[in-house]
């Protein structure tokens, strides 16, 4: 069954360093997600991209985050000055339509230290 | 604030036993509704969605939505200790695009 990929699993960064998570979504998926989760916390919603423009983003996600999709396959976020807040899991997700379910890669734990 | 609430749990039911699982939305405009298990340190799975009032059946799930009551509910029929895990009920925000808004699950425990 195809799957949501991401990469790397863990990854351990210095405060106010750039990190950037990989994702490649389920390859006949058009709408792509990040979402992340604090130790403990709910699942939060971060950005949606679709057409190659964000369409939608939520209050987290300030100038301090982009995302890119720099070819066909890949996903990226990035976070550019790192904060200790920011440690979470982070969950990449895609769906086929506005409509369809929304199907979850592993995450990349993110530590900051 | 749209919000999604479940009881945090823990659920506990015997193996064989049917698990009912809740969760109420605060967005009335809702349209889509999903499920997801999600294992201690793991990523949510997608376990079930329904987009009508009624029932809708997978297996040993079933997802139910009553959108006037502004709830859905998913039963496991039949659990096993392979069940045990955080359910988390996902809401697709209205007004929006295709965000979705988390509860922050319930946690079942199947024991033998």
């Amino acid at each position: 069954e195809p799957e949501v990929t991401q990469t790397p699993s863990h990854q351990v960064t210095q405060m106010g360093q750039e990190v950037i998570l990989r994702c490649v979504p389920i390859s006949n998926h058009l709408y792509f997600y990040w979402y992340r989760q604090i130790l403990g916390q709910k699942v939060e919603f971060l950005v949606s991209f679709y057409n190659n423009e964000i369409s939608e983003k939520s209050e987290i996600f300030d100038d301090q985050f982009s995302v890119e999709r720099p070819d066909g396959s890949n996903f990226t976020l990035k976070i550019r000055s790192t904060k200790l807040e920011d440690s979470a899991m982070y969950f990449c997700a895609s769906s086929e339509s506005t409509r369809g379910p929304q199907h979850f890669g592993d995450g990349t734990r993110l530590s900051i230290l | 604030q749209k919000e999604v609430e479940q009881n945090s749990g823990p659920l506990s039911v015997p193996e064989g036993a049917i698990a009912s699982l809740n969760c109420t939305y605060s967005d009335r405009g809702s349209q889509s509704f999903f499920w997801y298990r999600q294992y201690s340190g793991k990523s949510p799975e997608l376990i079930m969605f329904i987009y009508s009032n009624g029932d809708k059946e997978d297996g040993r799930f079933t997802a139910q939505l009553n959108k006037a009551s502004q709830y859905v509910s998913l039963l496991i029929r039949d659990s096993q200790p392979s069940d045990s895990a955080t359910y988390l009920c996902a809401v697709k925000s209205s007004g929006g695009y295709n965000k979705l808004i988390f509860g922050a699950g319930t946690r079942l425990a199947v024991h033998p």
